[in-house]
C-alpha cells in the first residue's frame, strides 16, 4: 500500500460541507483510493473508492486531483452522526495481497451543532 | 442480519490465561482478516485467509497468536498466554474477490475487544 497522510483532526459544522483531504504521494498506477470511517466502538465502515475519476454515490464524493497525488472526501451536508474517524487507503483492487490494507491514524472529524 | 458477526465481543481475562475469538463472514465472501487496534490508532493488519488458506501473517502475529479458518467459512483467532500488551480490540472483516464488478471493500465486523489484568 502507498502511504497517506492525514490531519488527526477537523471540525464541521452540521449541516455544512466537509471536507477531508488525504495525501498519496507515492501512489502507484494501479491502486486505488478507498475511504472507511470508523464510529466510536464499531468496526470500520466502507464508504467509497476511486481510481482517477472522481466518484459519488449516496454516503459521499471522492476528489482525486489529476496527478493522483491527493484527494478529499467530501461529505455534502455533514451531520452529528458523521462524527467519526475517517480513513484514507491507497491500495491495489485486485491482487492476492489486496486484503492486507495500512490503515494509518485517520481523521478525526467532529461535527458541531 | 446478514454482515459479520464476532463472539464474544467483550472479554476480560487475567495475564496467562488462554482466549478465543470466533468470526463469521458473509456467507459469499471468500477472503477473511483479522486486524488489531489499540485506542487511538487505526487497525493493524495480523493475517489473512482465501478460503481456508492462511496467506499471510503480520509480524505483529507473535507464536502466541494462531488464527484458523478450518472449512474456509467461520475463523477463530486464539492467544495463548495473555500479556497484558495484548489488550485491544480485535477486528474481523471479509471480502470477495475474484467476481468482476465487486468493489473488493472490506466488511467488517464489531469487533471484540479484549482486556488483560
Amino acid at each position: 500500500d502507498a502511504k497517506t497522510t492525514q490531519p488527526p483532526s477537523m471540525d464541521c459544522a452540521e449541516g455544512r460541507a466537509a471536507n477531508l483531504p488525504c495525501n498519496h504521494s507515492t501512489i502507484s498506477g494501479n491502486e486505488y483510493v478507498y475511504w472507511y470511517r470508523q464510529i466510536h466502538s464499531q468496526g470500520p465502515q466502507y464508504i467509497i473508492h476511486g481510481l482517477k475519476n472522481n466518484e459519488t454515490n449516496e454516503m459521499a464524493s471522492l476528489i482525486i486531483t489529476e496527478d493522483r497525488k491527493s484527494s478529499t472526501l467530501i461529505l455534502p451536508h455533514a451531520t452529528l452522526r458523521d462524527t467519526a474517524v475517517y480513513y484514507c487507503i491507497a491500495r491495489l483492487r485486485f491482487n492476492t495481497n489486496a486484503g492486507k490494507s495500512t490503515f494509518g491514524d485517520g481523521t478525526t472529524l467532529t461535527v458541531k451543532p | 442480519d446478514t454482515g459479520v458477526s464476532q463472539n464474544p465481543r467483550h472479554k476480560i481475562t487475567k495475564r496467562g490465561q488462554n482466549v478465543t475469538f470466533r468470526c463469521d463472514p458473509i456467507s459469499e465472501h471468500n477472503r477473511l482478516y483479522w486486524y488489531r487496534q489499540t485506542l487511538g490508532q487505526g487497525p493493524e493488519f495480523l493475517t489473512y485467509f482465501q478460503n481456508e488458506a492462511q496467506l499471510e501473517k503480520s509480524r505483529l502475529l507473535s507464536d502466541r497468536f494462531s488464527a484458523e479458518r478450518p472449512k474456509g467459512s467461520f475463523s477463530t483467532l486464539e492467544i495463548q498466554r495473555t500479556e497484558q500488551g495484548d489488550s485491544a480490540m480485535y477486528l474481523c472483516a471479509s471480502s470477495l474477490l475474484g467476481q468482476a464488478g465487486n468493489t473488493g471493500e472490506l466488511f467488517f465486523g464489531e469487533g471484540s475487544r479484549l482486556t488483560v489484568l
